[in-house]
C-alpha cells in the first residue's frame, strides 16, 4: 500500500521568508501528484498537478517538483504572505486512487 | 459553475440512526469519490465510482454503501451510524481518474 509522509507537521515562518514543504512516497509507480490546500473547516483546494512525466509545475509563487524515481516532492513558496496560512496536502496517485499525506500546517507570521 | 455541492454541511446523529450525505458536481466527471478525513490519519477513501451505475469499495467501506443512479450525483449512505463514523466526509470528482481532483466543501458529521 501506497504511504505518503509529510515533513515537517507544522512550520511557522516569518513574513517574506521562501520556504519548503516535502513530500515523499514509498511507491514510485504513481500516474500523478496533486498539492492541496486546507483552510481550517474548509474544503480542498488544488493548487498544482504534476503528471508522471513532468519534473516540475509553477503556479504564481509556488513551484512544485517531482522525483518519481526517489519518491520524493516538494512545494517552494516564495515570499511568504500571511494568506499562506494554511495546511498543504500532497496527494499521490495510484490506480484507482489518490493517496493522501496528513499535511504539513504552515503558519507565516506578520 | 458551482463544482462539487455537497449537502449537508453538518449533522448531529444519535447512534443508529441512518443518513445520506449528497455529493453533485456539475463539471459532467465521470470518476466521483467520497474520502473520510481524521486527525492524524490523512484522507482515506470509502467509495468510488468510475461512470454512472457503478460503485467500488475503497480502504475503508464498511459501515457505508453509496449510489450513483445519475452522473452528476453520488450518495453515500450510513444504514446504522456509530460514534466511529465521526469525521469530515468529503467528496471529490475527476473527468478521467487521471487528471486531478476537483472537492467538495464537506460535511461534518458527529455521531452521539
Amino acid at each position: 500500500k501506497q504511504e505518503v509522509t509529510q515533513i515537517p507537521a507544522a512550520l511557522s515562518v516569518p513574513e517574506g521568508e521562501n520556504l519548503v514543504l516535502n513530500c515523499s512516497f514509498t511507491d514510485s509507480a504513481i500516474y500523478n501528484l496533486q498539492w492541496f490546500r486546507q483552510d481550517p473547516g474548509k474544503g480542498l483546494t488544488s493548487l498544482l498537478l504534476i503528471q508522471s512525466s513532468q519534473r516540475e509545475q509553477t503556479s504564481g509563487r509556488l513551484n512544485a517538483s517531482l522525483d518519481k524515481s526517489s519518491g520524493r516532492s516538494t512545494l517552494y513558496i516564495a515570499a511568504s504572505q500571511p494568506g499562506d496560512s494554511a495546511t498543504y496536502l500532497c496527494a499521490v496517485q495510484g490506480r484507482s486512487q489518490f493517496y493522501f499525506g496528513t499535511g504539513t500546517s504552515l503558519t507565516v507570521i506578520p | 459553475n458551482a463544482g462539487v455541492t455537497q449537502t449537508p454541511k453538518f449533522r448531529v446523529l444519535k447512534t443508529g440512526q441512518s443518513m445520506t450525505l449528497l455529493c453533485a458536481q456539475d463539471m459532467n466527471h465521470e470518476y466521483m469519490y467520497w474520502y473520510r478525513q481524521d486527525p492524524g490519519m490523512g484522507l482515506r477513501l470509502i467509495h468510488y465510482s468510475v461512470g454512472e451505475g457503478t460503485t467500488a469499495k475503497g480502504e475503508v467501506p464498511d459501515g457505508y454503501n453509496v449510489s450513483r443512479l445519475k452522473k452528476q450525483n453520488f450518495l453515500l449512505g450510513l444504514e446504522s451510524a456509530a460514534p466511529s463514523q465521526t469525521s469530515v466526509y468529503f467528496c471529490a470528482s475527476s473527468q478521467t481518474g487521471y487528471d486531478g481532483y476537483t472537492f467538495g466543501s464537506g460535511t461534518r458529521l458527529t455521531v452521539v
